[in-house]
C-alpha cells in the first residue's frame, strides 16, 4: 500500500491550487481518504473525508469552503482543491487511508507555501 | 467538537526509561483513541488504535491503555529509534481531532 502525493507547491496569495493524491497496492474503493493540515511546528488539523466509492464527503466545519474533496477512481488518485489562499494555508498537507476508524497508511505530505 | 489535551508537551528520556504520555478528552470517547508517531520530515504513523491494540509491526515495548475520557500510552524500554512526536487522536466523533503533540527526545 502506498499513497504518493504530488509536490510542493507555491501559490499567491487569493489563487487556489489542487493536490493529488495516487493510491496504490489495494482497491481504491474500499478504503475512505481523508486529508490532514499540519502547520510548521503545529499540531494536526483533520480537513475532511471522501469515500471514493460513491464521491461522499464529510468535511471539518472550520474547512467547510475552503476544501474540497474529489476523487478520479480510473487512476485511483483523490483531490483536495484549497481556494482563496492565504498565509495561514501555508501547510504540509497529507493524504491518509481510513481503515475502520484510524489512518493506516500517510502520503508523503504536499508542502504549500503562499506567498506573493 | 471534543477537544484533546495531550501532555506532557515534551519530553526527554534516557535509553531504556520508562515513558508515559496522557491524552484528556473533554468528552467519554468509548475507547475510540489512537496514537500516532511523528518522526522529524516524516509522515504520522499509526501505533496504537481502540485505546490498547498494537498495529501490526509496532514493537511490544509500546502500549495503550484507558477508558472514558483519560488514556495513555508506554514506552517499556525507551530506544533511540523512539525520538520522535507523538499524537493521541480521538475517532469517535466528527471532526476527528488530534492531541497537541509530545516531543519526546533522547537525554
Amino acid at each position: 500500500v502506498q499513497l504518493q502525493q504530488s509536490g510542493a507547491e507555491l501559490v499567491r496569495p487569493g489563487a487556489s491550487v489542487k493536490i493529488s493524491c495516487k493510491a496504490f497496492g489495494y482497491t481504491f474503493t474500499n478504503h475512505h481518504i481523508n486529508w490532514v493540515k499540519q502547520r510548521p511546528g503545529q499540531g494536526l488539523d483533520w480537513i475532511g473525508y471522501i469515500n471514493p466509492y460513491n464521491d461522499y464527503t464529510s468535511y471539518n466545519q472550520k474547512f467547510k469552503g475552503k476544501a474540497t474533496l474529489t476523487v478520479d477512481k480510473s487512476s485511483s488518485t483523490a483531490y483536495m482543491e484549497l481556494s482563496s489562499l492565504t498565509s495561514e494555508d501555508s501547510a504540509v498537507y497529507y493524504c491518509a487511508r481510513r481503515r475502520n476508524w484510524d489512518f493506516d497508511y500517510w502520503g508523503q505530505g504536499t508542502t504549500l507555501t503562499v506567498s506573493s | 467538537d471534543i477537544q484533546m489535551t495531550q501532555s506532557p508537551a515534551s519530553l526527554a528520556a534516557s535509553v531504556g526509561e520508562t515513558v508515559t504520555i496522557t491524552c484528556r478528552a473533554s468528552e467519554n470517547i468509548y475507547y475510540s483513541l489512537a496514537w500516532y508517531q511523528q518522526k522529524q520530515g516524516k509522515s504520522p504513523q499509526l501505533l496504537i488504535y481502540n485505546a490498547n491494540s498494537l498495529e501490526d509491526g509496532v514493537p511490544s515495548r509500546f502500549s495503550g491503555s484507558g477508558s472514558g475520557t483519560q488514556y495513555s500510552m508506554k514506552i517499556n524500554s525507551m530506544q533511540p529509534e523512539d525520538t520522535a512526536t507523538y499524537f493521541c487522536k480521538q475517532a469517535y466523533d466528527v471532526p476527528w481531532t488530534f492531541g497537541g503533540g509530545t516531543k519526546l527526545e533522547i537525554k
